[in-house]
């Protein structure tokens, strides 16, 4: 079984960059495609990236692209996301989500991300 | 722009049987797209029930089953319970290797 646990919550300011991290335990990173997926209060839930098992390279939605930055550390089995120019609009709860090949599984738990001056 | 296609709201009785849809703006869902479902409930992250189209998630009651219906992925619940009144939400693969999310489902048991 996957697990997946977050970093805690940030508030940050209009302009500024944010960095969620992503531990995996029960597996190791390169045995599964990492994810991110963000839900904005009151809305649905929206995918931002992730890994291509297919194409080995980590693809970003075209919304965030120049925007996001999706890494990974498999020495420590952590998946990071970093957010930059941020504007109110990002304040968001932020998901890591993975599994095996194509599979979207596992979730964690989420990460609270603020945006207000 | 892919858009993928839920309806907004949905009602069941309970032990009534529903089923949740998941389309696209243009084409048809298959297996290929590895479509997947999630519930979710006020303030709680989203749980996984269905994943590559109708693989039920460990724990998940097999009242929840996935399959393709027509041109479309579809969520069928049998025998709806009353704690299964949430939000469900599908997404797909659309392609080099990027994924959609639908707008999501509120699903009313009464």
């Amino acid at each position: 079984q996957v697990h997946l646990v977050q970093s805690g919550a940030e508030v940050k300011k209009p302009g500024a960059s944010v960095k969620v991290s992503c531990k995996v335990s029960g597996y190791t990173l390169t045995e599964l495609c990492m994810h991110w997926v963000r839900q904005a209060p009151g809305k649905g839930l929206e995918w931002m990236g992730g890994f291509d098992p297919e194409d080995g390279v980590m693809i970003y939605a075209q919304k965030f692209q120049g925007r996001v930055t999706m890494t990974e550390d498999t020495s420590t089995d952590t998946a990071y996301m970093e957010l930059s120019s941020l504007r109110s609009e990002d304040t968001a709860l932020y998901y890591c989500l993975t599994g095996h090949g194509w599979d979207l599984v596992y979730w964690g738990q989420g990460t609270l991300v603020t945006v207000s001056s | 722009q892919t858009v993928v296609t839920q309806e907004p709201s949905f009602s069941v009785s309970p032990g009534g049987t529903v089923t949740l849809t998941c389309g696209l703006s243009s084409g048809a869902v298959s297996a290929s797209y590895y479509p997947s479902w999630y519930q979710q409930t006020p303030g709680q992250a989203p749980r996984t029930l269905i994943y590559s189209t109708n693989t039920r998630s460990s724990g998940v009651p097999a009242r929840f089953s996935g399959s393709i219906l027509g041109n479309k992925a579809a969520l069928t619940i049998t025998g709806a319970q009353a704690d299964d009144e949430s939000d469900y939400y599908c997404v797909v693969c659309v392609g080099s290797g990027s994924w959609v999310f639908g707008g999501g489902t509120k699903l009313t048991v009464l």
